[in-house]
């Protein structure tokens, strides 16, 4: 059972560079999410998906795109990256088991990929 | 989910008990709070959840009191791996609802 799994761990890009960070979970979750994470901070909600065929922006949005393309995978997009977006950023999945009623499901983290933008 | 405030940073020693709090003043009738631990270099991963009371396991405790606008993650004889960030999240849920992460706690253990 392999969890939530992040492509790549590390990625180095040049200033206008595209590309896409995969995100894939094998625990059959509705919801999926992307955040990212900068030096000494806190995490930052990029996107969600609630289900699939659903895409919400979070906190901060701009410069980013989402794709869920079925129930196990959300990529995120960085179509022409910038280096205010070098960061970690996180894929993460939640769904409620039967009978857990209103509480705050637990959400599992991926390992993180490594961004660095130059 | 409810908007909480908690310490920046706190400081203890190997061996401690050490008392995170969280206030969730807005807190709502069906939301539950929800503590998560970050390692430096790892995604965040679940410790522990409850709704009133007192809610313990093998990791740590959560003190709940009876109106639920506080809550305290106790973490029993600290040790150096005990060293992380500890986010309080309260909410209820919905496979809708989005999953914000504040500040949280940065804790350091000395020796």
């Amino acid at each position: 059972n392999a969890g939530v799994t992040q492509t790549p761990k590390f990625q180095v890009l040049k200033t206008g560079q595209s590309m896409t960070l995969q995100c894939a979970q094998d625990m059959n979750h509705n919801s999926m999410y992307w955040y990212r994470q900068d030096p000494g901070m806190g995490l930052r909600l990029i996107y969600y998906s609630a289900s699939e065929g659903t895409t919400d922006k979070g906190e901060v949005p701009n410069g980013y795109n989402v794709s869920r393309l079925n129930k196990r995978e959300f990529s995120l997009r960085l179509e022409s990256a910038a280096p205010s977006q070098t960061s970690v950023y996180f894929c993460a999945s939640r769904g409620r088991e039967p009978g857990q009623g209103t509480s705050l499901a637990e959400a599992f983290f991926g390992q993180g990929t490594r961004l660095t933008v130059v | 989910l409810a908007k909480t405030t908690q310490p920046i940073s706190m400081d203890s020693y190997e061996g401690q008990e050490v008392n995170i709090t969280c206030s969730h003043n807005n807190i709502a009738t069906n939301d539950y709070i929800t503590w998560y631990q970050q390692f430096p270099s790892q995604g965040p991963r679940f410790i522990i959840q409850g709704y009133k009371t007192k809610v313990t396991n093998e990791v740590a405790s959560l003190f709940i009191p009876a109106d639920r606008k506080s809550s305290t993650l106790s973490l029993p004889r600290v040790s150096l791996s005990d060293t992380a960030v500890y986010y309080c999240l309260v909410g209820a849920y919905s496979s809708a609802s989005k999953i914000i992460f504040g500040s949280g706690t940065r804790l350091s253990i000395r020796p």
